[in-house]
């Protein structure tokens, strides 16, 4: 069964560096989420993505956080400089065609554990 | 703005016994909604879905769901819980407007099953 991937599962960087969290979301998927889940907190979603650019983002992903689809197959979330506060699980989620009078499912990958120093 | 409740931060049920998690949500047309289960460092994992119709909704390992729009509610159920079904549950939903429709989760419900 096709599913979605992340890498690295785990991720451990100092404050103010930069990170790239990357997913290869289901082949023929077209739409793209991340979501974020700080420990003991709730999941939230952080952005969506659709036909190469963002079509929603939250409060939340401000100007340190970016979003690609460099090759076609990748999905990518960059934090440009990390805080303390990034500390948490991120999950990518990818969705297929909109399907007239269905509810198409959005797919979870394992996470990336990110642990800012 | 969308919102999802769960009640109950953490339920413990013995191995055979009944299982029903609460989910309350607030949105103002007719929802998606969701269970989805986290097992302990996997992802998420969906069990069942409503979208339109019939308002009992079968998922997944012998989980199942109830829409009812008077109580906004969708609490899941099993009618014997397995020790395989210790995990965190999540109730979410999605915003209909549209097809790129974002999910809004509970804080979720942690589940442990006793022998």
């Amino acid at each position: 069964e096709p599913e979605v991937t992340q890498t690295p599962s785990h991720q451990v960087t100092q404050m103010g560096q930069e990170v790239i969290l990357r997913c290869v979301p289901i082949s023929n998927h077209l739409y793209f989420y991340w979501y974020r889940q700080i420990l003991g907190q709730k999941v939230e979603f952080l952005v969506s993505f659709y036909n190469n650019e963002i079509s929603e983002k939250s409060e939340i992903f401000d100007d340190q956080f970016s979003v690609e689809r460099p090759d076609g197959s990748n999905f990518t979330l960059k934090i440009r400089s990390t805080k303390l506060e990034d500390s948490a699980m991120y999950f990518c989620a990818s969705k297929e065609a909109w399907l007239q009078g269905a509810l198409e499912t959005q797919y979870f990958g394992p996470g990336t554990r990110l642990l800012v120093l | 703005a969308q919102s999802v409740t769960q009640p109950d931060i953490h339920i413990t049920v013995s191995e055979g016994a009944s299982l029903e998690l609460r989910c309350n949500y607030s949105y103002g047309a007719t929802p998606y909604l969701f269970w989805y289960v986290q097992s302990p460092g996997q992802g998420l994992q969906l069990l069942l879905k409503y979208f339109s119709g019939d308002t009992l909704v079968q998922g997944i390992k012998g989980f199942e769901a109830e829409f009812k729009r008077s109580q906004s509610s969708f609490n899941l159920g099993k009618p014997s819980v397995h020790w395989s079904d210790a995990a965190e549950y999540f109730c979410a939903v999605g915003n209909s407007g549209g097809s790129n429709y974002k999910l809004t989760f509970g804080k979720g419900t942690l589940l442990t099953v006793n022998p």
